[in-house]
């Protein structure tokens, strides 16, 4: 089936704006994260999501950041003001843990790149 | 805190030879995963192995292959027959199933050269 999807590839905004950044899931996948990707390092937590419910926000930078899935299945990563600081590429991958709260594996989805101008 | 720690930032290998990537974790919990992503230039996160610690057999997957040594809390990848399209970073993970994130390392830049 299809993997996960992300749009748009790529965004460019001047500093200042607000940007929205897309995220759809495997379909039937449950859990969902956001992860930032600076230059040159590992992925860092943002968020996550089970079903609609977002269960972890604590890696939000700021509250510029906000993030919601208010159907379950597609995301939605909102940055407000955004600033040079905020260019990176921001990844989004979906889950489907079994019962007992083991977790499965992530898939990744190909990211959008942010240059914040 | 969870920590993940890869040593090498960068590493090269001759096509068809065979390489080792090192990785090293803390974690309190017994019960986690780990994991060896690949991410190409075109910065797709391919997973590429993974283990779970509660199996003390080491997983394979065709020419990757890990070394888990739980009481040392290492985890490296080694990658057998090196292929060109093998070049990417690799990024070591763990995930404790007590939380919802998953902790990346800092990455090996892996040259994979003809």
């Amino acid at each position: 089936g299809a993997g996960v999807s992300q749009s748009p590839r790529y965004k460019v905004a001047k500093r200042g704006q607000d940007v929205a950044l897309r995220c759809d899931p495997i379909s039937g996948h449950v859990s969902l994260f956001w992860y930032q990707q600076a230059l040159g390092q590992g992925p860092e937590f943002l968020t996550y999501f089970q079903n609609e419910a977002q269960l972890d926000k604590s890696g939000l930078p700021s509250d510029r950041f906000f993030a919601e899935r208010p159907e379950g299945s597609v995301s939605t990563l909102k940055i407000q003001r955004t600033q040079q600081e905020d260019s990176a590429v921001y990844l989004c991958a979906s889950s489907n843990p079994t019962s007992g709260g083991a977790e499965e594996t992530q898939y990744f989805g190909p990211g959008t790149r942010l240059l914040v101008l | 805190a969870q920590t993940v720690t890869q040593s090498q930032p960068e590493m090269s290998v001759q096509e068809a030879e065979t390489v080792t990537l090192s990785c090293t974790y803390d974690t309190s919990e017994n019960n986690y995963y780990l994991f060896w992503y690949k991410q190409p230039p075109s910065r797709q996160m391919i997973l590429v192995i993974r283990q779970e610690a509660y199996k003390q057999q080491n997983a394979t997957e065709n020419r990757f292959s890990v070394n888990f040594q739980k009481a040392a809390k290492s985890f490296s990848l080694k990658i057998s027959d090196s292929q060109l399209g093998d070049t990417a970073m690799y990024f070591c993970a763990l995930d404790e199933t007590s939380y919802d994130k998953v902790i990346f390392g800092p990455g090996t830049s892996l040259s994979v050269i003809p």
